[in-house]
């Protein structure tokens, strides 16, 4: 198994731009979460999804932030406009819950610097 | 709401024992674990233990649970330059499959 893909694993882009971070979950795993790690503020579920449907996004800072998931294989988080504060590590994970007591599989990150 | 805290760093040195703790406020919490992650990677399971244990060991690792006052320790024995990363701590309720993470403990080893 590939494990947890995200792209792209790099993004710089300047302020106002729109940003769109890809994730595409193991496959068979029917929980999806969108995380951001900061060295202010650690790691944060920004959002989480149980069979393609959003269950909890309160943890998205601001309505420039959006997560989709149309397919059990894909996900999207857009930032629209993107601001300097937004710079942070974004990791997508997957999970099937009764497994292995919840584990969260995680993707290598997207590290998004906004100038 | 849940809490989970534990310290930001701790300096070892090679082949000495290190000792990671964690306190945590849910008392319903059913699952505990402790991610890994290294640097430019993403959290990996290392191991998790449930409420009902007190203690798990596996190979240089060994998990200590004292669930009346609500801490958690990971104890890595002979301890190795590749292990330094940040070790996250979490905890989840049986019927729920969103763990809460802590701050992370960023583990340095120098020779």
């Amino acid at each position: 198994d590939a494990g947890v893909i995200q792209s792209p694993r790099h993004e710089v882009t300047e302020m106002g731009q729109e940003v769109t971070l890809r994730c595409k979950p193991i496959s068979g795993h029917n929980s999806l979460f969108w995380y951001r790690q900061t060295m202010m503020r650690g790691l944060e579920l920004l959002i989480y999804f149980n069979n393609n449907v959003p269950i909890d996004d309160s943890g998205m800072p601001e309505d420039r932030f959006s997560a989709k998931m149309p397919n059990a294989s894909f996900s999207t988080l857009k930032i629209q406009p993107s601001e300097p504060r937004d710079s942070a590590v974004y990791f997508c994970a997957s999970s099937t819950s009764g497994r292995k007591g919840n584990e969260q599989f995680f993707g290598p990150g997207t590290r998004l610097t906004v100038l | 709401g849940e809490d989970v805290e534990q310290s930001l760093f701790l300096s070892v040195r090679e082949g000495d024992s290190s000792v990671i703790n964690c306190t945590y406020t849910d008392s319903s919490s059913t699952y505990l674990y402790w991610y890994k992650q290294e640097p430019g990677a993403g959290l990996q399971l290392l191991t998790y233990i449930f409420s009902n244990m007190d203690m798990k060991q596996d190979q240089r690792l060994t998990v200590l649970l004292n669930k009346k006052d609500k801490h958690l320790s990971l104890r890595i024995a002979d301890t190795q330059t590749g292990d330094s990363a940040i070790y996250f701590c979490a905890e989840s309720e049986g019927g729920s499959y969103i763990p809460t993470f802590g701050r992370g403990t960023s583990l340095i080893v120098h020779p």
